[in-house]
């Protein structure tokens, strides 16, 4: 059972808009922690796609956007490409525990 | 290579100890800390601890607290992660990450993202 709370799979069509929820708790994102989105594609290591909520480091293009409100963020993706398939996790600071960094589940995207 | 290259794939038997390591480049090893992380086979994330390099100082994740160290060389620019009394369970990829300060102010945090990643290091026990 993950501290973050993802679905556990979405799809889309090529061209289509999803997004993936991230829902927390009054320990991590709704203490003020900021929410981070990484993707994972097969045979590849973790790539940071969204951080501080919703801000995209260099190269990640625009059709990935961020938002977080209160305990929940999500992160969309518009203009789905076969390139997007793969598991989406989203990532925060808890402070249970004497604090520890949390996963979501992961969410594996299938583009149709 | 990328800023972050890890060491080859384990094999080991169940009880025994394995070491990683995950060397960095590209950027001033002592500016800021190590992360490990990994995915066993079919599992999501999951964060095993950080070291900052400059102090030595560590802290882990509850579940691996008595079975993790790590450790770093600063002449080489090489951390390192050892987890012990291996069981089958602990199969998986490790992977280690640069990880950013978290900083608050007022009601609102920023920062805690780990970015770049190692290749990963596969680990079969």
């Amino acid at each position: 059972q993950s501290v973050l709370t993802q679905p556990p799979s979405v799809s889309g069509a090529p061209g289509q808009r999803v997004t993936i929820s991230c829902t927390g708790s009054s320990s991590n994102l709704g203490a003020g922690y900021a929410v981070h989105w990484y993707q994972h594609l097969p045979g590849a290591a973790p790539k940071l796609l969204i951080f501080d909520n919703t801000n995209r480091p260099s190269g990640v293009p625009d059709r990935f956007s961020g938002s977080k409100s209160g305990s929940s963020a999500s992160l969309a993706i518009t203009g789905l490409q076969a390139g997007d398939e793969g598991v989406y996790y989203c990532q925060s600071y808890d402070t249970r525990l004497s604090g520890s960094w949390v996963f979501g589940g992961g969410t594996k995207l299938t583009v149709l | 290579q990328g800023p972050l290259v890890q060491s080859r794939a384990e094999v080991k038997k169940p009880g025994a100890s394995v070491k990683v390591s995950c060397q960095i480049s590209g950027y001033t090893f002592t500016n800021f800390d190590v992360y490990w992380v990994r995915q066993a086979i079919g599992q999501g994330l999951e964060w095993m601890g950080w070291m900052n390099p400059k102090s030595g100082n560590t802290g882990f994740a509850q579940k691996f607290q008595g079975r993790v160290t790590m450790t770093r060389n600063t002449s080489t620019m090489t951390a390192y992660m050892e987890l012990s009394s291996l069981r089958f369970d602990d199969s998986a990829v490790y992977y280690c990450a640069r990880g950013i300060s978290i900083s608050c102010g007022g009601s609102n945090c920023r920062g805690g993202w780990l970015d770049p990643w190692g290749q990963g290091t596969l680990v079969t026990v």
